[in-house]
């Protein structure tokens, strides 16, 4: 079994801190993903890499970085964390697909970021 | 860009009654894939729908991909309180190489009535 794991269920951070969300996967994935899940938006993707250090944009990528240093982490990192960064965090990982296929992604259980 | 589309937001049924949700992309799709999330969980793969006019079946739901390969529905036959969550739809993204990259829809919420 796919098993994709974050370092928190639940975080409470202060404006303006730095803050570190971890992901690991365990099935060799090369392609690592980062969403943030709001009410009535959906799933938006922040940030992916397709490679270790390889990393790209998605749709909403301003206040955040990502670090892909090991092919089976994926770190998203909110440089100076504010309150409208109070979202649930989803990673997810899958194969790799160089055409404009996919495959299905397997999603860790989330992060509930709180911002305060 | 792209976008994806999905209609109802909220669906209330009683148990044992019909539901559908639809999905509706602005460009051509490769592919689509359907995902359930459980309250409180996360967003779990269920099936991916391939070719045009593709008809899948899990039990009692039925995952229908559209001719033109820019539209799908997802129908669950007489819904059950295990059945409870939301339900995204998602294609790859346009433009050439998506590197596996999705563009969900902004789901639709079943919520079941004993």
């Amino acid at each position: 079994d796919v098993k994709v794991t974050q370092s928190s269920r639940y975080l409470v951070k202060r404006t303006g801190e730095k803050v570190f969300l971890e992901c690991v996967q365990d099935m060799d994935h090369e392609n690592m993903f980062w969403y943030r899940q709001d009410p009535g938006l959906g799933l938006r993707l922040i940030y992916f890499s397709y490679d270790v250090k390889m990393k790209e944009k998605g749709d909403i990528p301003e206040g955040y970085s990502v670090s892909r240093e090991k092919k089976e982490r994926f770190s998203l990192i909110l440089e100076s964390a504010s309150t409208n960064q109070t979202s649930m965090y989803l990673c997810a990982s899958s194969r790799y697909t160089g055409g404009a296929s996919s495959y299905e992604q397997y999603f860790g259980p989330g992060t509930r970021l709180t911002v305060t | 860009g792209q976008q994806v589309m999905q209609i109802p937001q909220y669906q209330h049924v009683q148990e044992g009654e019909d539901f559908t949700t639809y999905c509706n992309s602005s460009t051509t799709l490769s592919n689509i894939q359907w995902y359930k999330q459980r309250p409180g969980g996360h967003p779990v793969f269920l099936i991916q729908l391939v070719k045009s006019g593709e008809v899948k079946k899990q039990k009692r739901l039925t995952f229908q991909f559209g001719e033109a390969k820019k539209n799908s529905s997802l129908h669950i036959t007489a819904t059950q309180t295990t059945d409870v969550g939301t339900y995204f739809c998602a294609g790859p993204n346009a433009g050439g190489t998506s590197y596996g990259k999705l563009t969900f829809g902004q789901g639709t919420i079943l919520t079941v009535h004993p």
